[in-house]
């Protein structure tokens, strides 16, 4: 399976300030097509992951432009430039190119 | 707007089998792309892809649970379900089911029900 890493475990963010999380991938999540499947997701408290961020740095439906995500090959990261209240929960990585689809274990972000 | 909604027990004793069933409204089931699929949750813990199905019944499903494994469909109803036999303690966990699209090149879970607590116990 493709073990996904995050770090760190933990974010406590002042709103406002940027925030970076990182997800590293134990092989490469380039596909022979080009595409890279590597995703982002956000679990609010009390509520399913919704998804942020999907192929790397493409936004979902509906999500604000604070969020962006970059990466390639095995390393990525998603930013936050500027937290608000409504961002804090926990923060997945996801890579779809291999089933089983694996998720990384989790970055909580708090707000100071 | 596409909603899911699992149904299903909230206590199974241990050794038997956990069933569970998603009601799929505000989409067509049987779409080009989609399929349907269960992700689980541990208490406190991290995301488990479980499997997936598509509308015509072929499944995918993840290796390390693929023995205790079975989801089916019902396309009639709009509905898709989980059965998990054998089940012990490990297995409780929040059971979330997920759209899954995968067409034209781009795959991911975009829409998730709420999540139903499934607890193992005597």
């Amino acid at each position: 399976d493709v073990v996904m890493t995050q770090t760190p475990l933990s974010l406590s963010v002042t709103p406002g300030q940027p925030a970076s999380i990182s997800c590293k991938s134990s092989q490469s999540l380039l596909h022979s097509d080009g595409r890279t499947f590597m995703y982002w997701y956000l679990q609010k408290p009390g509520q399913p992951p919704q998804l942020l961020i999907y192929e790397v740095s493409n936004r979902f439906s509906g999500v604000p432009d604070r969020f962006s995500g970059s990466g390639s090959g095995t390393d990525f990261t998603l930013k936050i430039s500027r937290v608000e209240a409504e961002d804090v929960g926990v923060y997945y990585c996801m890579q779809s190119i291999q089933n089983p689809h694996t998720f990384g274990g989790g970055t909580k972000v708090e707000i100071k | 707007q596409v909603q899911l909604q699992e149904s299903g027990p909230g206590l199974v004793k241990p050794s038997e089998t956990l069933s569970l069933t998603c009601s799929v409204s505000g989409a067509s089931f049987i779409s080009h792309g989609y399929y349907w699929s269960w992700i689980r949750q541990h208490p406190g813990k991290g995301l488990e892809w479980i499997g997936y199905i598509y509308y015509s019944g072929s499944t995918f499903y993840n290796p390390s649970l693929k023995s205790r494994v079975t989801l089916s469909v019902d396309t009639s109803k709009n509905q898709f379900s989980l059965k998990l036999s054998s089940v012990t303690a490990a297995d409780t966990a929040v059971y979330y089911c997920v759209r899954y699209y995968d067409n034209d090149g781009y795959r991911y879970f975009d829409y998730w029900g709420q999540g139903a607590l499934v607890t193992v116990s005597s």
